[in-house]
C-alpha cells in the first residue's frame, strides 16, 4: 500500500472551477513532486518541492496551477480555473532526493474530471 | 514530442515467455534511467534503475542501457499473469533534475 497518502480519489469539476488536491508525502521524505498523467499515459511534470520551495515547475504550472507545501500541512495543487483538456490523474510522489538518482515513492493519485 | 520514447505501445507475451520492452531518450544530457511499473488503477512503483552501461538483473527482470545511444530495455522472463501492467521508463539529467516519463509499454500476458 501507497505511503504517499492522496485525497481526494476522485474529483468532478465544471469549467471555470477550481480543484484542489492534497498530497501528504512519505514520512521524512524532503522532496515532493506532482505529475499528470493523461488518459493515453502521457506523464507532465508540474513542479517539486524540496520541504516549502520550489525547485522546478513548468509554465502551465506558472499560470493556472497553484501548489505549496507548508510545512506541518498536506501539500497541495489547485488549479484555478479548470478546463476540459485538465481531464487527468494527478500524481504525487515524494523522494529522498531531488531528482535524478532518487527514487520516486507515488501515490494512488486524484483523478480529477472536467466536464 | 515525448522526450522519452517507449516501444512497443503494447505487448502481448506468452505465459512463461519473454517480454522485451524499448526506451530511448532524445535528450543528450540525461544520466539516470528509471523503470516503473503501473498495475491499472494503482500508483506506478519502482521496479529497476540503471545509471552505468552495461546490464542488471533482478529476479526475473533485466535492464540494459547503452548511453552511448541513450537507450535503455527491460526484459522480462518466464512471463506471469502478475506481469499484466504498464510498464514506464523515465529518465533525468542529473541530480536535482525531475524524471522525465515515457507513455509506457502496456504487457498483456496470454495464455500459451
Amino acid at each position: 500500500n501507497s505511503k504517499v497518502i492522496q485525497t481526494p480519489r476522485y474529483l468532478v469539476k465544471g469549467q471555470g472551477q477550481k480543484a484542489k488536491m492534497r498530497c501528504i508525502p512519505e514520512k521524512g521524505h524532503p522532496v515532493v513532486f506532482w505529475y499528470q498523467q493523461n488518459k493515453n499515459n502521457e506523464f507532465k511534470f508540474l513542479i517539486n518541492f524540496q520541504n516549502q520551495e520550489v525547485l522546478q515547475q513548468i509554465d502551465m504550472t506558472e499560470k493556472r496551477f497553484s501548489a505549496e507545501c507548508p510545512s506541518n500541512s498536506p501539500c497541495s495543487l489547485e488549479i484555478q480555473s479548470s478546463e476540459a483538456g485538465d481531464s487527468a490523474l494527478y500524481l504525487c510522489a515524494s523522494s529522498l532526493s531531488k531528482g535524478g538518482t532518487g527514487q520516486l515513492y507515488f501515490g494512488e493519485g486524484s483523478k480529477l474530471t472536467v466536464l | 514530442q515525448q522526450k522519452v520514447q517507449q516501444s512497443p505501445e503494447s505487448l502481448i507475451v506468452p505465459e512463461g515467455g519473454m517480454a522485451s520492452l524499448n526506451c530511448t531518450s532524445s535528450d543528450r544530457n540525461v544520466d539516470y534511467f528509471w523503470w516503473y511499473r503501473q498495475h491499472s488503477g494503482k500508483s506506478p512503483k519502482m521496479l529497476m534503475s540503471i545509471f552505468s552501461n552495461g546490464e542488471k538483473e533482478e529476479g526475473r527482470f533485466t535492464v540494459h542501457l547503452n548511453k552511448a545511444s541513450l537507450h535503455t530495455s527491460l526484459h522480462i522472463r518466464d512471463s506471469q499473469p502478475s506481469d499484466s501492467a504498464l510498464y514506464l521508463c523515465a529518465a533525468s539529467e542529473g541530480f536535482a533534475s525531475a524524471l522525465t516519463f515515457g507513455s509506457g509499454t502496456k504487457v498483456i500476458p496470454c495464455l500459451p
